[in-house]
């Protein structure tokens, strides 16, 4: 069955690492995004991604960065760790030409100490 | 930018009950509304979704309504069970993109 998955599912580091968290989905979908969740704020947009070598700046993009080489995949990474982005990050995909619904990943737990 | 509330925070319903949930939203470009429900350490899932140019849409024991003019769209689950218990969470966007995520609320459905 074709899926979106998240690695690793739960990772520690410390003020200022940079951190790569992967997203992979076999859908063949166009459309890629990356959020995070945090209490009190529900899902925040981080980057979101329409297709190969395109990205986009979300609503909460500072500190983070994605690129898109591929359909597959859209990584985030953190440039340089910082307790602010202790947080659960999800990735969703979409298949875009007007299909909408975002299906979403299982999540990575991110701690930064 | 698109602004959605949700409320309340926290619903808590006796099983059998109904549930209302309500979400309003400030751009009126806004056309379609999904929402979902995240179990305990999982993702979200959509469980239903619906357009703007569509009043109602049901699903077995779920079903939203929206409101155009009003701007706001509303969850209903009837005959709640206690596997209904999570958080959920509605969106606005414009042809899928850029989704705006209301707060959430949490559902409790006690036996």
């Amino acid at each position: 069955d074709a899926e979106i998955t998240q690695s690793p599912r739960h990772k520690i580091t410390e003020t200022g690492r940079q951190v790569t968290l992967a997203c992979h989905q076999t859908w063949n979908h166009n459309n890629m995004f990356w959020y995070r969740q945090d209490l009190g704020h529900g899902l925040r947009l981080i980057h979101y991604s329409y297709g190969v070598q395109d990205t986009n700046k979300g609503e909460v993009s500072d500190g983070y960065s994605v690129s898109r080489s591929n359909t597959e995949d859209l990584p985030l990474t953190l440039e340089s760790a910082a307790s602010s982005q202790t947080s659960v990050y999800f990735c969703a995909s979409s298949e875009g030409q007007g299909r909408d619904t975002q299906y979403f990943g299982p999540g990575t737990r991110l701690t930064v100490l | 930018g698109e602004n959605v509330e949700q409320h309340p925070s926290t619903l808590s319903v006796q099983e059998g009950d109904s549930a209302v949930i309500k979400c309003t939203y400030s751009d009126s470009a806004s056309n379609y509304f999904p929402w979902y429900k995240q179990e305990l350490g999982k993702g979200p899932q959509l469980i239903i979704d619906i357009r703007s140019n569509v009043g109602e849409k049901k699903d077995q024991r779920i079903a939203v309504t929206l409101n155009k003019t009003a701007k706001h769209f509303s969850l209903h689950i009837t005959e709640t069970q206690p596997e209904d218990s999570a958080v959920y969470f509605c969106a606005a966007s414009i042809y899928g993109q850029n989704f705006v995520f209301g707060p959430g609320t949490r559902l409790s459905v006690l036996p």
